[in-house]
């Protein structure tokens, strides 16, 4: 198994030019998130799915959009890029038993290091 | 909302000695994970905590949910080299819809 595979690891972007990050994962999980990380701080949760059709909004997510057509992949979408975007983004992903409501641990990617000039 | 805090921001600690880093919630939490993130890597799970004062040991590190489930701490001891990088708590409760909230984390420095 890879587990969590993000692409591309690095990228330029110039202030607003539009890019999809790729995140995909092999392990059937059906929860899957996105996280921003600024540098020397925490985790900001920008989109999250529950399972493929279903995405929700998190702490962070203005500027960006998010699909979910599968199970595996969950791309995230920045149309207009910012300077305030300059971040590393993870991707990562979960089961969750919403029957017996069991937390498992989420699994990361190894991210992808944005910057915006 | 859900607020998680953690103190120290930074740990600067002499190889072999002990250390303690809290995880503080501004909301009663379901549930807290920790995870351990090494320069330029990601976050790594470590352990979840579900029970009320529940304790756990791997190895040298400790870790403990309070009595409220309210606040949580990682107790490391005769720590080592292998042991820099940031620590970060993320708690679930329901005042966050159930969503694991993370804490600002804490950078840990060891000195040889």
């Amino acid at each position: 198994n890879a587990g969590v595979t993000q692409t591309p690891k690095f990228r330029i972007l110039k202030i607003g030019q539009s890019m999809t990050l790729q995140c995909a994962q092999d392990m059937n999980h059906n929860y899957m998130y996105w996280y921003r990380q600024d540098p020397g701080m925490g985790l900001k949760l920008i989109y999250y799915s529950v399972g493929a059709g279903i995405t929700d909004k998190g702490e962070v997510p203005n500027g960006y959009n998010v699909s979910r057509s599968t199970t595996e992949d969950f791309p995230l979408r920045l149309e207009l890029a910012a300077p305030s975007q300059t971040s590393v983004y993870f991707c990562a992903s979960s089961y969750s038993d919403r029957v017996l409501y069991s937390n498992q641990p989420q699994h990361f990617g190894d991210g992808t290091r944005l910057s915006i000039l | 909302g859900q607020q998680v805090m953690q103190i120290p921001q930074y740990q600067h600690v002499q190889e072999g000695e002990d250390f303690t880093t809290y995880c503080n919630s501004s909301t009663t939490l379901s549930n807290i994970q920790w995870y351990k993130q090494r320069p330029g890597g990601h976050p790594v799970f470590l352990i979840q905590l579900v029970k009320s004062g529940e304790v756990k040991k791997q190895k040298r590190l400790t870790f403990q949910f309070g009595e409220a489930k309210k606040n949580s701490s990682l107790h490391i001891t005769a720590t080592q080299t292998t042991d820099v990088g940031t620590y970060f708590c993320a708690g679930r409760g329901k005042a966050a819809g159930n969503k694991l909230t993370f804490g600002g984390g804490t950078r840990v420095l060891v000195k040889p």
